[in-house]
């Protein structure tokens, strides 16, 4: 099955900074490529994607890169600010087909410090 | 957008009791419905998918006996966890797939005393 692999697990920026998360995936069916942001005891919020007919996307400060060859995919986030403190999840789906579901990398706790 | 409501969002039981969570796609009928638990400072793991009207699929060492899912409508699916144990402690999260993609609920904290 799928495997999802995420780093940093923890990383710390200073406000106005930018803010790098990596991940890689192990099935090359997968096709679609979310990030989640999760606050303390809350669910997930989708906050970009990406599909794998896509190399890069990009909503304000926040973007997505693929490289569907390499099976990697990472969040960029720039301008960072406190509110962005929390912890971030890539994951990887196959949609439209018999395993489509969400699985998720480990998660990366981002800090931005005033 | 595309909302998912689950209920409770705590609770708390004795162990052996059973809980039932339910998930509902408010505003969009949801093909598929998936259920996840996740522990203190983890990811989210993936317990089970669901199809309306049909058995739930579960992930390799989940107990289908232990987490009962019913998926009885194209906007409802619940888990029942039922005798449960203080391991069972945990953060469950359900998702539902529609027109809109993947959208999460904002989960239940099971706590078994």
């Amino acid at each position: 099955g799928e495997n999802v692999e995420q780093h940093p697990s923890t990383l710390s920026v200073q406000e106005g900074d930018s803010a790098v998360i990596k991940c890689t995936y192990s099935d090359s069916a997968s096709n679609y490529f979310p990030w989640y942001k999760q606050e303390l005891g809350k669910g997930p919020q989708l906050i970009i994607d990406i599909r794998s007919n896509v190399g890069e996307k990009k909503d304000q400060r926040i973007a997505v890169t693929l490289n569907k060859t390499a099976k990697h995919f990472s969040l960029h986030i720039t301008e960072t600010q406190p509110e962005d403190s929390a912890v971030y999840f890539c994951a990887a789906s196959q949609v439209g087909t018999s395993y489509d579901k969400v699985i998720f990398g480990p998660g990366t706790s981002l800090s931005v410090i005033p | 957008g595309a909302v998912v409501s689950q209920h409770p969002s705590w609770v708390i039981c004795k162990s052996g009791t059973s809980v039932k969570i339910e998930c509902r796609s408010l505003d969009f009928q949801a093909t598929t419905m998936f259920w996840y638990r996740q522990f203190p400072k983890q990811s989210l793991m993936l317990m089970a998918t669901s199809n309306e009207g049909s058995k739930a699929t579960y992930e390799q060492g989940v107990e289908k006996d232990k987490f009962l899912i019913n998926h009885a409508s194209l906007t409802l699916s619940t888990l029942t966890v039922t005798s449960a144990h203080p391991e069972d402690s945990s953060f469950y999260i359900c998702s539902a797939s529609g027109l809109y993609g993947y959208t999460f609920g904002s989960g239940t904290r099971l706590t078994v005393v």
